[in-house]
């Protein structure tokens, strides 16, 4: 089956330090991953998406690669802050029942300390 | 803003009663809306893919019967938990995606937390 492995446990950092969130995923590479961001009691918000064939990707303090030998995803925060703390979600597309769906991670709570 | 609006944001009611959220989305047309379902500290986990003008796509162990989805038009999903009951107290979010690109980001709601005592 296809699956995505997020680190459960919160990742706590200082305030300017760079956030390193892992996701992994298992069978076949998927011809994309996506990142969302979730906060307490809302729905996620789309952050970044990377293709198979892109290395990384960059959205102002965000950097995200794609290493299909390891199979593994980072997402990266660069000087991060109290802002940032939120529950960080990976999702591999995978197409289903005649659809492209997203299955996601658990996610990773990120907590940034001043 | 906002681009997908969920309603209600949180329900709490009795065993028995039948409860139905409504996912709209506000600025684009979606021909295919998602719902999900969230425990406390777990994955999103899809329910089931809901397409205009056509059935729903359930998830293996979703049942069809329990959970009604209704997409009645391209920027409108429903879906209606019949006989609640404590076990499906949950946090219920749709999502949708934007007609163009199957690899488009999805949109999500705010959520429906629904407690059922």
């Amino acid at each position: 089956s296809q699956k995505i492995e997020q680190n459960s446990e919160a990742l706590n950092i200082q305030e300017g330090k760079t956030a390193t969130l892992t996701c992994n995923y298992t069978n076949y590479s998927p011809a994309y991953l996506q990142w969302y961001r979730q906060d307490p009691g809302r729905g996620p918000v789309f952050l970044l998406l990377i293709r198979e064939n892109e290395k990384e990707k960059r959205k102002e303090r965000l950097k995200v690669t794609f290493d299909t030998t390891l199979k593994q995803s980072l997402f990266h925060i660069t000087a991060s802050q109290p802002a940032d703390s939120a529950t960080y979600l990976c999702a591999r597309g995978v197409f289903s029942g005649g659809y492209n769906k997203l299955i996601f991670g658990a996610g990773t709570r990120l907590a940034v300390h001043p | 803003g906002a681009v997908v609006s969920q309603h209600p944001s949180r329900v709490i009611c009795k065993s028995g009663t039948s409860v139905k959220i409504e996912c709209r989305s506000l600025d684009f047309q979606a021909t295919t809306m998602f719902w999900y379902r969230q425990f406390p500290k777990q994955s999103l986990m899809l329910m089931a893919t809901s397409n205009e003008g056509s059935k729903a796509t359930y998830e293996q162990g979703v049942e069809k019967d329990k959970f009604l989805i209704n997409h009645a038009s391209l920027t409108l999903s429903t879906l209606t938990v019949t006989s609640a009951h404590p076990e499906d107290s949950s946090f219920y979010i749709c999502s949708a995606r934007r007609r163009t690109g199957n690899n488009q980001p999805q949109h999500f709601g705010d959520g429906t937390r629904l407690s059922i005592l």
